[in-house]
């Protein structure tokens, strides 16, 4: 079973900095198969990006994932107000068929 | 624009079963080829895949709920469903039907609202 570890778990930053979330697997992954998702209080999770690097539709292009085997990143160049949330990655075993998320980072306004 | 509604009690009982339908709009489940799943997230916690099933009925579980959990599709109605058998206070969560992405079970592009069950006496 891959466990996926974020960190940090928390990151305290102004609007207008960037930030740079990790997501570690316990072995190594195919980056087809590792996604990352936002989610605001009282809402359902938004597909951010998918096979490591590519943006879902309508996700602006502050947005950027990177990464492969173990070591994945969810990059936010410059933070917006309604980018303050907690970000979860996820991966996609197939053999058996298995998805799992992450703990969660929880970006929070400085 | 697709949309996806969970349906169900909000109040189970411990050791007796919770039963959830999502409704789909804005597609229709027999003919988009597409997998559909339920996601559920204990009250300030993450994320957890509870299954996934085809359009045609086939089926995938977490292998840590596999044992209480049934997924049925039913077409007419373009619906799917979750049975969750012998609750316990730990499967109190709000669950999440959703879609997967690209008509693979690799990841989840439009997700319903989320709907609130307490398993509560």
């Amino acid at each position: 079973e891959i466990v996926l570890t974020q960190s940090p778990g928390t990151l305290s930053l102004s609007p207008g900095e960037r930030a740079t979330l990790s997501c570690r697997a316990s072995q190594s992954v195919s980056s087809s198969f590792l996604a990352w998702f936002q989610q605001k209080p009282g809402q359902a999770p938004r597909l951010l990006i998918y096979g490591a690097s590519s943006r879902a539709t309508g996700i602006p292009d502050r947005f950027s994932g990177s990464g492969s085997g173990t070591d994945f990143t969810l990059t936010i160049s410059r933070l917006e107000p309604e980018d303050f949330a907690v970000y979860y990655c996820q991966h996609y075993g197939s053999s058996p068929p298995r998805l799992t998320f992450g703990g969660g980072t929880r970006v929070e306004i400085k | 624009q697709l949309q996806l509604q969970e349906s169900g009690p909000g109040l189970v009982k411990p050791s007796e079963t919770l039963s959830l339908t999502c409704t789909v709009s804005g597609d229709s489940i027999s003919s988009s080829s597409y997998y559909w799943g339920w996601i559920r997230q204990p009250p300030g916690k993450g994320l957890e895949w509870i299954g996934s099933i085809y359009y045609s009925g086939s089926t995938y579980y977490n292998p840590s709920l596999k044992s209480r959990v049934t997924i049925s599709v039913d077409t007419s109605k373009n619906q799917f469903s979750l049975k969750l058998s012998s609750v316990t206070a730990a499967d109190t969560a709000v669950y999440y039907c959703a879609r997967h992405r690209g008509q693979q079970l690799v990841t989840f592009d439009y997700w319903g609202q989320g709907t609130l069950v307490t398993a509560s006496s």
